[in-house]
């Protein structure tokens, strides 16, 4: 069974700052997708990094795909109220079976 | 496009009960999921679909069924309901596997007492 890790499962901080999220397994993943999921709804899809070493910009989100693709991290730069919500990230094995799921880090941005 | 719908939004089961949790997509996808999201334990699979007529068993299968008669529906059936499947239900749907987008529903909150 393949196992992704997220930390830390809570993060509360102050309006301005910067934070990074950590995805981490150690299976292999053909690829890595991150949600965002804002309470009473369901999650939404903000970036899919299939290369290994990859890196993606979302205005003030960064995305990074490991170099043997185990792990991945979302740093935010400037966290507004608006980033609050659950960070999910999802590893995809390639097949049919749907995604593998973290935990989730629960954000929240205080004004 | 309205996307993967979900009903019903809130359902209370007794133990025992029985119900159906329908989804519905508007995009073609062949491909369709169900998850279940418990407090602090991520997504779970429960079944997939990769195409009308064909199901298959996710992680978590015990105590459901589902059956894909159309592109567009995927039902997910509890037959006896128990505690342990007190949850919040997601169906997802994408156009195709691994990494491509899976599209959400808004879920299905069901407490069984």
């Amino acid at each position: 069974t393949q196992l992704l890790e997220q930390s830390p499962q809570f993060l509360s901080i102050q309006e301005g700052e910067n934070l990074t999220v950590y995805c981490n397994s150690s299976s292999v993943f053909s690829s890595l997708q991150w949600y965002r999921q804002e309470p009473g709804e369901g999650p939404v899809l903000l970036v899919t990094v299939v290369t290994g070493g990859e890196v993606k910009k979302l205005k003030r989100l960064t995305f990074q795909f490991g170099d043997a693709r185990k792990d991945s991290s979302l740093h935010i730069t400037a966290a507004q109220p608006g980033d609050t919500g659950l960070y999910l990230c999802a590893g995809g094995g390639g097949g049919a079976d749907g995604l593998t799921f973290g935990k989730g880090t629960h954000l929240i941005i205080q004004p | 496009n309205a996307g993967v719908t979900q009903t019903p939004k809130f359902r209370i089961l007794k133990i025992g009960q029985s119900m159906t949790l329908q989804c519905a997509q508007d995009m073609n996808h062949n491909y369709m999921y169900w998850y279940r999201q418990d407090p602090g334990m991520g997504l779970k699979l429960i079944y997939y679909s990769v195409g009308a007529g064909i199901t298959d068993k996710g992680e978590v299968p015990n105590g459901y069924n589902v059956s894909r008669s159309t592109t567009e529906d995927f039902p997910l059936r509890l037959e006896l309901a128990a505690p342990s499947q007190t949850s919040v239900y997601f169906c997802a749907s994408s156009y195709g596997p691994g990494q491509e987008t899976q599209y959400f529903g808004p879920g299905t909150r069901l407490l069984v007492l």
